[in-house]
């Protein structure tokens, strides 16, 4: 049981916009910012989002983040094929002194 | 560019020892945290720890706290993991990356990853 929840899967046609959710506690995004990986099976995990909102470099505009309260949204807009992959969201947890992930959620484009 | 790649992932039986190394290059080594995290097989990521960037601050996950040491040695550009009394549900892929401390820009990039398997 991760203590980020987040929904196991996601689908969208191309060009649609899909949303992902993330929700937490005060401990971890309630106080801290939330981070977004992206993982293609078999690969290893990028950084797509950190501090909330602000885009790695190189990650494409149609990727945003947001953060209210203790949940936090990852939303891609414009879905293309290879966006298809599972999404994880993550936080620094101060009651854990550690980071905490979400389980992820599997995109199916 | 900036490449970690870690090594020594093995099949071991449990109750037995590890170490796991993270060899980085393309950045200044010794100016950034660095950070474990592993994925059991089909499963989601896991964090396991971050090391400050002199190594006198190391957070630890529960689930390892106490079998499992990060270390790093600035000199040769390289992260440790010595996992000790291994349980068969340390089987997992194990990620190094640059980064994971708190409100820092996060963890990137990760290593390819070394697997672990632990089974009698």
């Amino acid at each position: 049981q991760s203590v980020l929840t987040q929904s196991p899967s996601a689908s969208g046609t191309p060009g649609q916009k899909v949303t992902f959710s993330c929700s937490g506690g005060n401990s971890n995004i309630g106080n801290n910012h939330v981070y977004w990986y992206v993982q293609i099976p078999g690969t290893a995990p990028k950084l797509l989002i950190y501090r909330n909102d602000q885009r790695r470099s190189g990650v494409p505009d149609r990727f945003s983040g947001s953060k209210s309260g203790t949940s936090a949204s990852l939303a891609v807009s414009g879905l293309r094929s290879e966006d298809e992959a599972d999404y994880y969201c993550a936080a620094w947890d101060d009651s854990l002194t550690g980071w905490v992930f979400g389980g992820g959620t599997k995109l199916t484009v | 560019d900036v490449q970690l790649v870690e090594s020594g992932g093995n099949l071991i039986q449990p109750g037995g020892s590890l170490r796991l190394s993270c060899a980085a290059s393309g950045f200044t080594f010794d100016i950034f945290p660095m950070t474990w995290v592993r994925q059991a097989p089909g499963k989601g990521l896991e964090w396991v720890s971050v090391i400050s960037i002199s190594g006198a601050a190391i957070y630890y996950a529960d689930s390892i706290q106490g079998r499992f040491t990060v270390s790093r040695d600035n000199s040769k550009n390289t992260m440790y993991l010595q996992m000790n009394r291994l349980r068969v549900e340390d089987t997992a892929v194990y990620y190094c990356a640059k980064g994971g401390w708190f409100g820092g820009p996060g963890l990137d990039p990760w290593g390819q990853g070394t697997l672990v398997s632990v089974s009698p």
